[in-house]
């Protein structure tokens, strides 16, 4: 079985561009989260979805983050405009049960 | 809200030696507990995590860890590593009965095992 799958692995844009980085969670995984984790601090939180609907948006930074989920399946956080501080590695995950969150390797971006 | 500190950024251990990863944590409600391991180019990997029973809960790979409520801790330890144990480690934690799903993590903490 297939786990968690992001794309791109890397990403480096300059600061004002458009990013769209996609995550594809397990097959049959109704939940799907994103965590960023800016260099050297912890990972954090961004948002939760449980199928397509948002169940928990509270960890966003700013209306500069656009996520959707379409048809409850595969995931996109878009970012626009970049900025400086929205370099990190951006982590994706999916559970079909609490406590089972299963990570993808993570897109790593960075805004010149 | 929950928070989970890592006091040990970095942990430099020789092979076969014990090693103990610290995690403590804070919060007004009852908490689910994870350890999650990164190892060098690879994603995160839930290594074990406590949700409730006994307290003392392990690994595969010979990790353990002891949820402790009255020192609101939950430290990780092996008794005898390898090289390949050598990752960063992070402790988190969620709060069921709040209905947010979500994984509070802490600073994470580098283990390097040499020879």
């Amino acid at each position: 079985e297939a786990g968690v799958t992001q794309f791109p692995s890397h990403s480096v844009i300059e600061k004002g561009q458009t990013v769209t980085l996609r995550c594809d969670p397990i097959s049959g995984h109704d939940n799907l989260y994103w965590y960023r984790r800016v260099m050297g601090k912890e990972i954090k939180f961004l948002l939760h979805f449980v199928k397509e609907s948002k169940q928990d948006e509270s960890g966003m930074p700013n209306n500069r983050f656009l996520a959707e989920r379409t048809g409850g399946t595969y995931s996109t956080l878009k970012v626009q405009p970049a900025e400086l501080e929205d370099s990190g590695v951006y982590f994706c995950a999916s559970s079909q049960d609490w406590g089972e969150e299963f990570f993808g390797p993570g897109t790593r971006l960075t805004v010149l | 809200a929950q928070s989970v500190t890592q006091l040990d950024s970095q942990v430099p251990v020789f092979e076969e030696a014990p090693v103990e990863l610290r995690c403590n944590y804070s919060s007004s409600v009852s908490v689910y507990l994870f350890w999650y391991v990164q190892y060098p180019n690879q994603g995160l990997q839930l290594l074990l995590k406590y949700l409730s029973g006994s307290t003392l809960v392990e690994s595969i790979n010979g990790f353990e860890a002891e949820f402790n409520k009255s020192q609101t801790s939950f430290h990780l330890r092996k008794p005898s590593v390898h090289i390949s144990d050598t990752a960063e480690y992070f402790c988190a934690v969620s709060a069921p009965n709040t209905g947010f799903q979500k994984l509070v993590f802490g600073t994470g903490t580098r283990l390097l095992v040499s020879p």
